[in-house]
């Protein structure tokens, strides 16, 4: 199993600010997600951010709007730039969920940042 | 296009049972899992399945048909804090995470 810390648990932000949201797990893992989740909807792979190589972005999402780090095998930032209110969402890291040749790779969640832009 | 279908929301009474389905539709397989998710919090594992058949986890069930490409989720013996949404999510054939937007169980007393 795995622990995952992320901060900030919610917060407020202006139309035109940043927000850099933390996740520190308790082992080292190769990949870490980050998912987007609006009210109702499932959740949306943003990107995968990959230790000593840049993040790799789905589709519909970019580097400029979503700038992610990932300095160590354990902890990962992701930054929500430019905020409108379209960002309003809910921002989950993970590890597990995807292991090429694994047959049960559970997903572990962080418990999320609300984010409420006005 | 890869679709993970699941009722919105669904209401059951405390004690009874209720069964959550979910059908997919993705490029490849390799496995359906649960996961059940309290209001304002992450996501939090209930089940696998990877064969078909039932996966019976105390009051948690899960069943698999892989040629229908359908699972369903039974719970037993409802309690009110049952209450939340439940997500179906299929590992596609490049072992990536397709999530159903969840059925949100309402329980009653």
């Amino acid at each position: 199993s795995a622990v995952i810390s992320q901060k900030p648990s919610r917060d407020i932000c202006q139309r035109g600010t940043s927000l850099t949201i933390q996740c520190q797990v308790d082992s080292q893992v190769t990949m870490m997600f980050w998912y987007r989740q609006q009210p109702g909807q499932s959740l949306t792979l943003i990107a995968t951010a990959n230790q000593g190589s840049e993040a790799t972005y789905e589709s519909g999402f970019v580097i400029d709007k979503f700038p992610i780090s990932r300095p160590n095998l354990t902890f990962s930032t992701l930054t929500v730039s430019n905020m409108s209110p379209e960002d309003s969402s809910i921002y989950l890291c993970s590890v597990g969920g995807r292991s090429r040749g694994r047959t049960n790779t559970e997903a572990f969640f962080g418990q999320g940042t609300r984010l409420t832009v006005v | 296009g890869q679709n993970i279908d699941q009722p919105t929301e669904m209401t059951a009474t405390e004690g009874a049972i209720v069964q959550i389905n979910c059908t997919y539709q993705t490029s490849g397989f390799n496995g359906l899992f649960w996961y059940q998710q309290h209001a304002g919090e992450a996501p939090t594992f209930l089940s696998y399945n990877v064969l078909d058949g039932l996966e019976e986890k105390g009051r948690f069930s899960s069943f698999l048909s892989r040629s229908k490409g359908y699972s369903y989720l039974l719970l037993k013996e409802l309690q009110m804090k049952d209450s939340a949404s439940y997500l179906c999510a299929v590992m596609d054939s490049n072992y990536q995470l397709i999530w159903g937007a969840g059925t949100k169980l309402i329980i009653k007393p």
